[in-house]
C-alpha cells in the first residue's frame, strides 16, 4: 500500500539556522498539505500543494513539490523559537477511493534554541 | 471564525467503561475524521464520515464505533475502553479534503 515517510524524526537547531523537513511517497500524490502542531497545541493547516514542481513561499517558510509529485519538503529559513513544534504532512493519492486517499507524516519535532 | 470543538479537554475513565468523545463543528463539513496521536507514531486515522449517517474505517478501528447522526457532531464510541487506548484524540472536519480543521483534542486515560 502507499505509504509517506518523512525525515528527520527530530530536529535541534540554533535560532538563526535553516531547517528543512521531507515528505517522501511510494506512489503518485495528488497533493499534499502540511501542518504544524505547537506543543499542547492542535495542528494547524499551513498549505496545500498541488501541482507538478510546485514552489510556495509564506514569509520564512517555503514548499516545495517534486516534479513526480512523490515527495514534498518544507523549508524554514532563519528559525525563530516560535517555530518550535511538529511539522507533519497530509498526503492525498492519486486515484483511490475516499479516506483511503489520506496518508500521514509522521512528523518532525522541531526545537530552536535561542 | 472557523470552529471545532471537542466535549473534553482530558478524561479519565476506567477500564472495561464505555467512552463517548463528541465532536462539533460550525462549517457546514461533509467530511468529518477521528484520529488518535500517540508520540512517535503521529495521527492514525479511526474513522471517517463523509456525510450524515456514512462512515468508512480508518486504520485502526478496533475498539471504536462512531455516530454521526446530525452533519454538525461526530461522535466516537470507546464500547470498552481499555488502557492501551489512553491517547490524545483528535476531531477534524473538512470541505472535500482541502484544508482539515482540527478541535483541541481530548487526551484521554484508561486506569
Amino acid at each position: 500500500g502507499q505509504q509517506v515517510m518523512q525525515i528527520p524524526q527530530y530536529q535541534h537547531v540554533q535560532e538563526g539556522e535553516d531547517f528543512t523537513t521531507y515528505c517522501n511517497s511510494s506512489t503518485t500524490l495528488s497533493n499534499i498539505q502540511w501542518y504544524k502542531q505547537r506543543p499542547g497545541g492542535h495542528p494547524v493547516f499551513l498549505i496545500q500543494l498541488v501541482k507538478s514542481g510546485e514552489v510556495k513561499k509564506q514569509k520564512r517558510l517555503t514548499f516545495q513539490f517534486g516534479e513526480a509529485k512523490k515527495n514534498s519538503s518544507l523549508h524554514i529559513t532563519a528559525t525563530q523559537t516560535t517555530d518550535v513544534g511538529t511539522y507533519f504532512c497530509i498526503c492525498t493519492n492519486a486515484g483511490g477511493t475516499s479516506y483511503g486517499k489520506l496518508t500521514f507524516g509522521q512528523g518532525t519535532i522541531l526545537t530552536v534554541h535561542p | 471564525d472557523v470552529k471545532v470543538t471537542q466535549s473534553s479537554r482530558y478524561l479519565v475513565k476506567r477500564t472495561g467503561e464505555k467512552v463517548f468523545l463528541e465532536c462539533v463543528q460550525d462549517m457546514d463539513h461533509e467530511n468529518m475524521f477521528w484520529y488518535r496521536q500517540d508520540p512517535g507514531l503521529g495521527l492514525r486515522l479511526i474513522y471517517f464520515s463523509y456525510d450524515v449517517k456514512m462512515k468508512e474505517k480508518g486504520d485502526i478501528p478496533e475498539g471504536y464505533s462512531v455516530s454521526r447522526e446530525k452533519k454538525e457532531r461526530f461522535s466516537l464510541i470507546l464500547e470498552s475502553a481499555s488502557t492501551n487506548q489512553t491517547s490524545m484524540y483528535l476531531c477534524a472536519s473538512s470541505h472535500n479534503f482541502i484544508e482539515q480543521y482540527f478541535g483541541p483534542g481530548t487526551r484521554l486515560t484508561v486506569t
